[in-house]
This record gives structure tokens, C-alpha cells and sequence, in this order.
């Protein structure tokens, strides 16, 4: 069955490294996107993406980086981890055509990151 | 920019009391989406809502999206304990490049046996 996956699902980090966190779906989706998740704040857009070769900042795209080589991977990038950064990050994924990421999105199931 | 608000953010139910979680946009929206986030999950797809003034059922939960297209609802009657977690509605938005969803800030409901 297609499936949307994250790893790792805990990440404990020091203030000032970099982390990436993986994000894979076999669903075969042009769509995907990274959201954190914050007490308070509900689902926060970070990046997304509307097939290879694109990124696109969302509403807290700060000191995180996307890259996207091929349809099935969207790996983030904390460039220099911060304590702010802690949270749990959900990537998502939908069919949709170029440039309207309304679809249904399937989640994966989150990385809880502690950042030191 | 663009918001979705919902309320309430939290509330509290006895099992078999009903429950209604609304949802807000500063803006029209094309359509909107309900997702269900059961305690420590991801949030999993529930409903899209494409139409002014539509109506749909899944079972025990009825989904109403209003006649301006900025407003909807959940409503779930006699409430069960599977009930728990947090719903989020999500409409579309235009962002820098394309559209995209935003979510509102959910409710989370817990309910009592």
C-alpha cells in the first residue's frame, strides 16, 4: 500500500547543528509539504513543494531549507537548530495538479524534535 | 494575511452530549477540509466541503459549509470517547507561489464516560 513515512520519528539535537529530517511517499504525489506543530499554534506551513526541482516558503520558512530531486522525497533542513525549533514536524503529501495544493493531504506520522 | 479561526479551542463533554466545533475565514474560500487528529497521531483526512450552503453526513458527524463561503462547522451528536482528539478545518489559500491549505488552530475535545 502507498504510504507516506518520516524519519526519525525522535530527534534530540544541540542548539546550532544541522538537522534534516526525511520525508518519503509512495504515493507517487506532485504535492508535498512541511508543517510544524506547536501547542497553541495548530499547523504551521514551513515549505512546500509542487513537483521536482520546486520550493516554495509557507508562513514560517525561517532558518529551514527544502530541496526536491525527485517526486518521492521532501527532506527539511534546520540549518543551525535553535531551541525555538522544537516541535513536531508533519509532512504531507496530495495529488493535486501544479500550483494548487488544496487536495486532500495525507499526513505522515510526525518527527518530535528537542532541540538543547 | 489570510486566517482561519476556529472555536472553541478546547471542550469538554459528557459521553453522549453533543458537540460543535465552528470554523472562520477572513476570506472566500473555494473549499474546506476537516481533518481529525486522534492524541499523539497525524492528522487524518475527514471531509472536503466544495459547495455554498453544503451539507454532508458521516454517521454521527454533520459538516455544513456556509452560503458566503467563509464559514463552516462540525457537529458531532451523542459524542463517544472515539470521539477524542483534536479537529482542524483547513481552507484554501493563495500563497507566494500557487495555493495551499491553512489550518486553523483546531479544537480539541476530550469527553468523560
Amino acid at each position: 500500500d502507498a504510504e507516506i513515512t518520516q524519519s526519525p520519528r525522535h530527534k534530540i539535537t544541540e542548539t546550532g547543528r544541522q538537522v534534516t529530517l526525511a520525508c518519503h511517499q509512495t504515493w507517487n504525489h506532485n504535492n508535498m509539504f512541511w508543517y510544524r506543530q506547536d501547542l497553541g499554534h495548530g499547523l504551521r506551513l514551513i515549505h512546500y513543494s509542487y513537483g521536482v526541482q520546486d520550493t516554495n516558503k509557507g508562513e514560517v520558512s525561517d532558518g529551514y531549507s527544502v530541496s526536491r530531486s525527485n517526486t518521492e522525497d521532501l527532506p527539511l533542513t534546520l540549518e543551525s537548530a535553535a531551541s525555538s525549533q522544537t516541535s513536531v514536524y508533519f509532512c504531507a503529501s496530495s495529488e493535486s495538479g501544479t500550483s494548487d495544493g488544496t487536495d486532500t493531504q495525507y499526513f505522515g506520522p510526525g518527527t518530535r524534535l528537542t532541540v538543547l | 494575511g489570510q486566517q482561519v479561526m476556529q472555536i472553541p479551542q478546547y471542550q469538554h463533554v459528557q459521553e453522549g452530549e453533543d458537540f460543535t466545533t465552528y470554523c472562520n475565514s477572513s476570506t472566500t474560500l473555494s473549499n474546506i477540509q476537516w481533518y481529525k487528529q486522534r492524541p499523539g497521531g497525524h492528522p487524518v483526512f475527514l471531509i472536503q466541503l466544495v459547495k455554498s450552503g453544503e451539507v454532508k453526513k458521516q454517521k454521527r458527524l454533520t459538516f455544513q459549509f456556509g452560503e458566503a463561503k467563509k464559514n463552516s462547522s462540525l457537529h458531532i451528536t451523542a459524542t463517544q470517547t472515539t470521539d477524542v482528539g483534536t479537529y482542524f478545518c483547513a481552507g484554501d489559500s493563495l500563497w507566494q507561489a500557487g495555493t495551499a491549505l491553512i489550518f486553523g488552530k483546531g479544537t480539541t475535545l476530550s469527553v468523560s464516560s
